[in-house]
């Protein structure tokens, strides 16, 4: 029972493109969701959030978008870096209980120069 | 500061050994917690802990054993390993507050199981 789903494995993105990496979830009751960035042999490192009564959250070049209705969320990237070449969590919790991050799958994010 | 520290980084068990993976954080957090991440799984939630002396269980804690009793560290054991606890466990803590909960995670432990 996957509640937080992440169906791209892998995005190819163009060095200074949009990079958009889709998240869909199940539960009704998430409230916070996160985006977690992850380089190889090192553990993920947060990158941005967004609570449930906002649609949308900025931060530099990295944007969050929420659609609670379809239970969606977006991460847009812009301009797309070759350091943003990583593997990116999205995640989400209840507004209780502050241990029930439930992580998805993950979407490894390549830039090509 | 070092965050989070997780020891040893690598490791290799024969089925039925059993093993201690130990992390240590300075950042005086309430919470702390230990995932697996596996291919195709995303990470999962084994045990978590929500303050000195409290543990409790996350999505798959069989198997596993966890242990708080300095606020700083949190212990996760093996008593019988098998090959389907070959993973990487990551262990992560934060703040006990409302809101996003950032979690801080540590570098990440590889462990195999032959």
């Amino acid at each position: 029972d996957q509640q937080v789903k992440q169906n791209s494995p892998s995005l190819s993105v163009q060095e200074g493109r949009i990079s958009i990496l889709n998240c869909d979830y199940t539960n009704s009751m998430f409230d916070y969701f996160l985006w977690y960035k992850k380089y190889p042999a090192e553990g993920p490192t947060f990158l941005i959030s967004i609570s449930s009564i906002k649609d949308k959250n900025e931060d530099g070049r990295f944007t969050v978008f929420l659609n609670k209705s379809a239970k969606h969320l977006s991460l847009h990237i812009v301009p797309s870096q070759p350091g943003d070449s990583a593997v990116y969590f999205c995640a989400a919790r209840p507004n209780f209980g502050n241990e029930k991050l439930t992580f998805g799958t993950g979407t490894r994010l390549t830039i090509i120069p | 500061n070092a965050g989070v520290t997780q020891t040893p980084k690598f490791r290799v068990l024969k089925t039925g050994q059993s093993m201690t993976l130990l992390c240590a954080q300075d950042m005086n957090h309430e919470y702390m917690y230990w995932y697996r991440q596996d291919p195709g799984m995303g990470l999962r939630l084994i045990h978590y802990s929500v303050g000195e002396g409290t543990t409790a269980k996350g999505e798959v804690p069989d198997g596993y054993n966890v242990s708080r009793l300095k606020k700083q560290n949190f212990l996760l054991g093996l008593e019988s390993a098998a090959p389907s606890q070959t993973s990487v466990y990551f262990c992560a803590s934060s703040y006990a507050s409302s809101g996003a909960n950032v979690l801080t995670f540590g570098a990440g432990s590889r462990l195999t199981v032959l």
